[in-house]
């Protein structure tokens, strides 16, 4: 699982209120990935990051926002949750020397569901 | 605009049988990967194809990367109940840039 852990597992949380989600990694890895995934829609990126405080946005980054203040840690906080953005969340890392043949190692999921 | 189109997008078969499904674009990749997913887990990576025309075979599993390096299929021989899950294509449009994913296709296995 390349060390890889989500927390919380599971929330379920009102509209409105903050969220933070925990992606931590073992093995000091340059990129981490933030993704959620839905019926329909399959994996779309939010934010992703290739060294600690250097983080883009991702295909829906809106009402997301990231921190990575180490290398270990990849922070995603939904500001002001709404049921939108009731979904699972996986973090990832990207393992190798190429992008083109890295192979992406994904966390075990965060369940988020917004009331 | 869906970049990796997945077919089909729901599959089931009885055990024993073969099936292929689909990855295609319009776009070319440099390299296109398969990954896994079962029920409550993320994706696990099965392949990576990188040169046009590639075939690379996983057990059962055979995958194929299109000569011009826009498409790729995954051929599943006698098929298995452990085979059941969500099958997911994805490839770096370019250089450094995070993955694109299709959107799946789900397969169930029936014994």
């Amino acid at each position: 699982d390349a060390g890889i852990t989500q927390s919380p597992r599971h929330k379920v949380t009102e509209t409105g209120t903050p969220v933070t989600l925990r992606c931590h990694q073992t093995e000091n890895h340059r990129y981490m990935y933030w993704y959620r995934q839905d019926p329909g829609h399959g994996l779309r990126l939010i934010h992703y990051s290739y060294g600690v405080k250097d983080t883009d946005k991702g295909e829906v980054s809106d009402g997301y926002s990231v921190s990575r203040s180490k290398t270990e840690d990849f922070l995603l906080t939904l500001e002001s949750a709404t049921s939108s953005q009731t979904s699972v969340y996986f973090c990832a890392i990207r393992v190798g020397l190429a992008a083109s043949t890295d192979t992406q190692y994904f966390g075990p999921g965060t369940r988020l569901t917004v009331l | 605009t869906q970049l990796l189109e997945q077919s089909p997008q729901f599959l089931s078969i009885q055990e024993g049988e073969n099936l292929t499904v689909y990855c295609n674009s319009s776009s070319v990749f440099s390299s296109l990967q398969w990954y896994r997913q079962e029920p409550g887990e993320g994706p696990v990576l099965l392949v990576t194809v990188v040169t046009g025309g590639e075939v690379k075979k996983l057990k059962r599993l055979t995958f194929q990367f299109g000569d011009a390096r826009k498409d790729s299929s995954l051929h599943i021989t006698a098929a298995q109940p452990g085979d059941t899950g969500l099958y997911l294509c994805a490839g770096p449009l370019s250089g450094n840039t995070p993955l694109v994913f299709g959107k799946g296709t789900r397969l169930s296995v029936i014994a």
